[in-house]
C-alpha cells in the first residue's frame, strides 16, 4: 500500500466547474505539498501545508491532520488549469527533507 | 533572480555507460535533491545533501547510483554502468528552510530535468 495516495486518477472537467482533488496519507507527517505539473513542464510547488486551510487565487487547500487527509480546490476552473497534480508528504517544516509523492491527478479541463 | 537549472537536458546513452548529471541549485539554498520520474514508478526521492550533513542516501535504488555535491553548490548525480531501467527524467530540487510569522517553510523549488534514456 503506498503511504500517500490521490483521487481521482483522472478527472475531467468543463470550464468554470469546482474541482476537488484528494489525497489521503497513512503515517504521520509535519508537512503536506501540493505540486503541479503541465505537460512537458517542469514541477511547481503550489502549497505546503501542516494544518488547516491555504488559499492562493483560485486555488484552495485544506488539510485534516486528524484524518491524515487533504483536498485540493480549484473554483472556476480554466483550460489553462489543465495539468498533473501531485500530492507530496515531508516529516520535518524546518530542515531538509525528502518528499514522498502519490501517483498523480490528471487533470484536462475544456471550453 | 535565477531558478534551478540542470544539464544536459537530454542524455542519450548506451547500455553499460556512465553518465554524470549536473545540477545549480538556486544561489544560497542549504538543501538539495535528487528525484527521478519514470512512466512505471512516477516520481521517487533519492537522495538528499543538507549543508554540511551527510546525504540521505536512502533512496538511491543500487550501488551503481552516486551523488556528490561539492562546495555546498553545485551537485552531481553519477550513474555507473546504466541499464535501461534508468531510463527516466532526473529532477533536481533545492529548498531553504526559514521561518516566518512562527511558522516554518521548507519548499522545493525544482529544476527543468534531464531526460536519460539508456538504449
Amino acid at each position: 500500500k503506498n503511504e500517500v495516495e490521490q483521487s481521482p486518477q483522472n478527472l475531467t472537467a468543463q470550464e468554470g466547474e469546482f474541482i476537488t482533488i484528494n489525497c489521503s496519507y497513512s503515517v504521520g507527517i509535519s508537512a503536506l505539498h501540493w505540486l503541479q505539473q503541465h505537460p512537458g513542464g517542469g514541477i511547481v510547488s503550489l502549497f505546503m501545508l501542516s494544518s488547516g486551510k491555504k488559499k492562493h487565487g483560485r486555488l484552495i487547500a485544506t488539510i485534516n491532520i486528524q484524518e491524515k487527509h487533504s483536498s485540493l480546490h480549484i473554483t472556476a476552473s480554466h483550460p489553462r488549469d489543465s495539468a498533473v497534480y501531485i500530492c507530496a508528504v515531508s516529516w520535518n517544516l524546518f530542515r531538509a527533507d525528502k518528499l514522498i509523492f502519490g501517483t498523480g491527478t490528471r487533470l484536462q479541463v475544456f471550453p | 533572480g535565477a531558478g534551478v537549472s540542470q544539464s544536459p537536458s537530454n542524455k542519450v546513452t548506451e547500455k553499460g555507460k556512465d553518465v554524470e548529471l549536473r545540477c545549480d541549485p538556486i544561489s544560497g539554498h542549504t538543501a538539495l535533491y535528487w528525484y527521478r520520474q519514470s512512466l512505471g514508478q512516477g516520481l521517487e526521492f533519492l537522495i538528499y545533501f543538507q549543508g554540511n550533513s551527510a546525504p540521505d542516501k536512502s533512496g538511491l535504488p543500487s550501488d551503481r547510483f552516486s551523488a556528490e555535491r561539492t562546495g555546498g553548490s553545485v551537485s552531481t548525480l553519477t550513474i555507473q554502468r546504466t541499464q535501461q531501467e534508468d531510463s527516466a527524467v532526473y529532477l533536481c530540487a533545492s529548498s531553504l528552510a526559514r521561518w516566518t510569522s512562527g511558522k516554518g517553510y521548507n519548499e522545493q523549488f525544482f529544476g527543468p530535468g534531464t531526460r536519460l534514456t539508456v538504449l
